[in-house]
């Protein structure tokens, strides 16, 4: 069964420092990868997507990801993490069949340090 | 990016009531919408997928009866909580999905704390 896997529960950074959140996934096929980001209280704002091509995916606010096959992840990193990038980040792949549904992983929340 | 809009943001009630919240997509079709409870500290649970002009599908161990679904047009998807309990409480959160050739997204709405007291 397809499944998402997101290792930290909790990250803790200093303002500043370059930061990597990991996603690995079980996909039979290529899959469609999604990060998601949620602030407390909110709901999920999609940062960066990636369906095809380029495996390494800019997305807003900074942050980038890259697609490895061999290692079936999709890590999600920013070189300089603000203060106001604590939040819950969530990892997700897509079915590709008719039903469009995402499997998210469990998230990694981010503490940043002044 | 795509909007999507819930209301109320916030509801309380009192236990036995039902409760609707409101899906909205402000700047694209969503024919296809989903629906997410979201307990503390957890990740999000799919509660259902809702199709215009058509029942909804709900995931395997979610009460049909109890969690209304009606997607009456290309932008709107309601959610109604009948009798609702005080396990009920949660955050539920909607997206609406945007269609293109092969780039499929959901985005979501900010989400709707329920309190049933």
């Amino acid at each position: 069964a397809q499944s998402v896997t997101q290792p930290d529960i909790h990250i803790t950074v200093s303002e500043g420092a370059s930061l990597e959140l990991r996603c690995n996934y079980s996909y039979g096929a290529t899959p469609y990868l999604f990060w998601y980001v949620q602030s407390p209280g909110q709901g999920l704002q999609l940062l960066l997507k990636y369906f095809s091509g380029d495996t390494l995916v800019q997305g807003i606010k900074g942050f980038e990801a890259e697609f490895k096959r061999s290692q079936s992840s999709f890590n999600l990193r920013k070189p300089s993490v603000h203060w106001s990038d604590a939040a819950e980040y969530f990892c997700a792949v897509a079915e590709r069949d008719s039903s469009y549904k995402l499997i998210f992983g469990s998230g990694t929340r981010l503490l940043v340090r002044p | 990016g795509a909007v999507v809009s819930q209301h109320p943001s916030r509801v309380i009630c009192k236990s036995g009531t039902s409760v609707k919240i409101e899906c909205r997509s402000l700047d694209f079709q969503a024919t296809t919408m989903f629906w997410y409870r979201q307990f503390p500290k957890q990740s999000l649970m799919l509660m259902a997928t809702s199709n215009e002009g058509s029942k909804a599908t709900y995931e395997q161990g979610v009460e049909k009866d109890k969690f209304l679904i009606n997607h009456a047009s290309l932008t709107l998807s309601t959610l109604t909580v009948t009798s609702a309990h005080p396990e009920d409480s949660s955050f539920y959160i909607c997206s609406g999905l945007l269609r293109g050739v092969g780039t499929d997204t959901q985005y979501f709405g900010p989400g709707t704390r329920l309190t049933v007291l």
